[in-house]
């Protein structure tokens, strides 16, 4: 079975400053996608980066950056310059390519401090 | 605007009530999932869809049932409620022609059962 593992139950940092999310993952599948969502309190779940497992090059979305590593099974998420917008819950979650089940990590709780 | 709709947003309701939560989707896509977070934990899968007319249980045995006549809709049934159901629900959808795994979320349903 998939588990996903989130070390860090909560973090907290002054804005501006650089963070990053630790996220490990066990599977015995090679084909595969990870993903970081973000849960803003009392709002929606949103996608911050998706990555897929085959792909070499870490994926990216502006401030937001993942540094993947397979053989590791690790896929930690960088927050820089980060904003006060940027509290919330943020789940790491894994999906088997084909697949339906979407398996979440337990979640880190950060908190952007002014 | 594509999108993914729940209603209601939040719900407090008396035991052994009927309820149904509803979901749809303007994104074009086949697959829709229901989850289950209680707060500030992980999300746990309790119904999926691969299209009209299939349903499946997830991982999480739920008490609740779903159906999938349209494409769009996916709404999710509580024949009799309890405190135990006290929980947040939130659906998701994700494929679609040109579309990928990448599932995309609705705002969630608080339900409180008294």
């Amino acid at each position: 079975a998939q588990t996903v593992t989130q070390s860090q139950p909560e973090m907290s940092v002054q804005e501006a400053e650089t963070v990053t999310l630790s996220c490990t993952y066990d599977t015995s599948e090679s084909n595969y996608y990870l993903f970081w969502y973000k849960q803003p309190p009392s709002r929606q779940m949103i996608l911050v980066i998706r990555q897929e497992a085959y792909k070499q090059q870490n994926a990216t979305e502006n401030r937001f950056s993942v540094n993947f590593q397979k053989a590791a099974k690790s896929f930690s998420l960088k927050i820089s310059d980060s904003q006060l917008g940027d509290t919330a819950m943020y789940f790491c979650a894994f999906l088997i390519q084909g697949a339906q089940k979407l398996v979440f990590g337990q979640g880190t709780r950060l908190t952007i401090n002014p | 605007e594509a999108d993914i709709y729940q209603t209601p947003r939040y719900l407090v309701i008396g035991t052994g009530k009927k309820i149904t939560l509803e979901c749809s989707q303007t994104m074009g896509h086949d697959k829709m999932y229901w989850y289950q977070q209680d707060p500030g934990m992980e999300l746990h899968l309790i119904h999926y869809s691969y299209g009209v007319n299939s349903t499946e249980k997830g991982d999480l045995s739920s008490e609740s049932t779903v159906s999938r006549i349209r494409t769009e809709h996916f709404p999710l049934t509580l024949e009799s409620a309890r405190p135990s159901h006290t929980s947040q629900y939130l659906c998701a959808s994700s494929g679609g022609q040109g579309g990928t795994d990448t599932q995309y979320f609705g705002p969630g349903t608080r339900l409180t059962v008294l």
